[in-house]
């Protein structure tokens, strides 16, 4: 079974500091994929950044950048120069592979806050 | 691309009522998943299908909620009776791999 964890359900960042948000995963697809999710007070949710199991590097986005740790089961967020507008809910989520029917599951979030 | 769209975006009905929640997937997109939001209990995928064919519904919580796909430009959630722990935010979402999109969400307010 698939399950993802993300133990900081709030944390607090210094604007134009860097954060990082934890996400350890378990799975026993070999192929697999982890996302994270921004959710702002308006409530859409905004996708990030994308990891693939079999990718070499660490996926970036601009400020966004993933720190996979495949044998650690780790896929930790960094966000670097955090902006006042990066205030939002975190989530990371995991696809499966054809064991898991592919599908798309989410752990519980992680409130950032940043501070002026 | 209009991205997935949701309707509506706000319910707010009486116990007993039947709601429908509608979502239309970005073109092109063959896996289509529906999600409730809540404090409790986060975000739960409850039906996902791939082709307009449903492929895992464990997560419906009972018998009161189905989800449709009748073609691949639109999926139905529909919950009969409704009650109030049913109030939540329904999200649906669309993918094409490896990717995945989300709608704005429906928020349902059960009374």
């Amino acid at each position: 079974a698939q399950k993802i964890t993300q133990t900081q359900p709030g944390m607090f960042v210094q604007e134009k500091e860097a954060v990082t948000l934890d996400c350890t995963y378990d799975t026993s697809d070999p192929s697999y994929g982890l996302f994270w999710y921004k959710q702002p007070s308006s409530g859409e949710m905004i996708f990030l950044i994308y990891q693939g199991s079999y990718d070499q590097q660490n996926a970036t986005e601009g400020r966004y950048s993933l720190n996979f740790q495949k044998a650690r089961k780790s896929a930790n967020l960094v966000i670097s120069a955090s902006q006042l507008g990066d205030s939002a809910m975190y989530f990371c989520a995991m696809r499966g592979g054809m064991d898991s029917s592919y599908k798309l599951i989410f752990g519980s979030g992680t409130r950032l806050l940043v501070r002026p | 691309d209009a991205g997935v769209i949701q309707s509506p975006r706000h319910e707010v009905t009486e116990m007993g009522q039947e709601v429908t929640l509608r979502c239309k997937p970005i073109s092109g997109h063959n896996s289509l998943f529906w999600y409730r939001q809540t404090m409790m209990r986060g975000l739960e995928l409850l039906i996902y299908f791939n082709n307009n064919v449903p492929i895992d519904d464990s997560g419906m919580p009972e018998d009161r909620f189905s989800a449709k796909m009748p073609n691949a430009s639109f999926s139905t959630l529909k919950i009969q009776p409704s009650e109030p722990r049913d109030s939540a935010v329904y999200f649906c979402a669309s993918s094409r791999f490896p990717g995945y999109t989300f709608g704005s969400g429906t928020r349902l307010t059960v009374v």
